[in-house]
């Protein structure tokens, strides 16, 4: 069965660091998320991507955020100076697109965890 | 805005005993609604979701959940809890299919044999 994979599994960087998540959706969807989880609090959206271009963002989504699809599998988030407020867990999710019975379900992957010292 | 009220932080069911987690939702018109589970250091499965028509929804491991529009609530249901659906579980909606989720606060589930 399809799966939306996510790498690495957990990432431990310091204060002031780039980071960068990757994520390969499930291969004929369309729409991409990314989310985040701190620990012990609900999961939180960031932003969402289609047709190439962002098409919503939280205002957790500040200007220290991007997102990029630099080829046709992968999906990353890049984090440019992280924070200790930062250290969460983030999962990727995708959807298919109008047209198929199962197009709004969002798959999740299965997490990053970002530890930032 | 959208919310997500899960009132329940926790909850403890025996093995073998009926499970019922709440979910009510604030918003205007009647969103998409979903309920996944985590279970430790895992990511999000999704048991179920609801767009339109039957009410009442079933999903996958057992699961089933029932809008109820005067309610606004989508209410979780299983009726025999086995040791492995301890886990936590989240509520969520969407306005239409493609926008983002907006998740309760999560509902753990403790199984007592």
């Amino acid at each position: 069965e399809p799966e939306v994979t996510q790498t690495p599994s957990h990432q431990v960087t310091q204060m002031g660091q780039e980071v960068i998540l990757r994520c390969v959706p499930i291969s004929n969807h369309l729409y991409f998320y990314w989310y985040r989880q701190i620990l012990g609090q609900k999961v939180e959206f960031l932003v969402s991507f289609y047709n190439n271009e962002i098409s919503e963002k939280s205002e957790i989504f500040d200007d220290q955020f991007s997102v990029e699809r630099p080829d046709g599998s992968n999906f990353t988030l890049k984090i440019r100076s992280t924070k200790l407020e930062d250290s969460a867990m983030y999962f990727c999710a995708s959807s298919e697109g109008p047209g198929s019975g199962d197009d709004y379900e969002q798959y999740f992957g299965p997490g990053t965890r970002l530890t930032v010292t | 805005a959208q919310s997500v009220t899960q009132p329940d932080i926790h909850i403890t069911v025996s093995e073998g005993a009926s499970l019922e987690l709440r979910c009510n939702y604030s918003y205007g018109a009647t969103p998409y609604l979903f309920w996944y589970v985590q279970s430790p250091g895992q990511g999000l499965q999704l048991l179920l979701k609801y767009f339109s028509g039957d009410t009442l929804v079933q999903g996958i491991k057992g699961f089933e959940a029932e809008f109820k529009r005067s309610q606004s609530s989508f209410n979780l249901r299983k009726p025999s809890v086995h040791w492995s659906d301890a886990a936590e579980y989240f509520c969520a909606v969407a306005p239409t299919g493609f926008q983002k989720l907006v998740f309760g606060t999560g509902t753990r589930l403790l199984v007592s044999p």
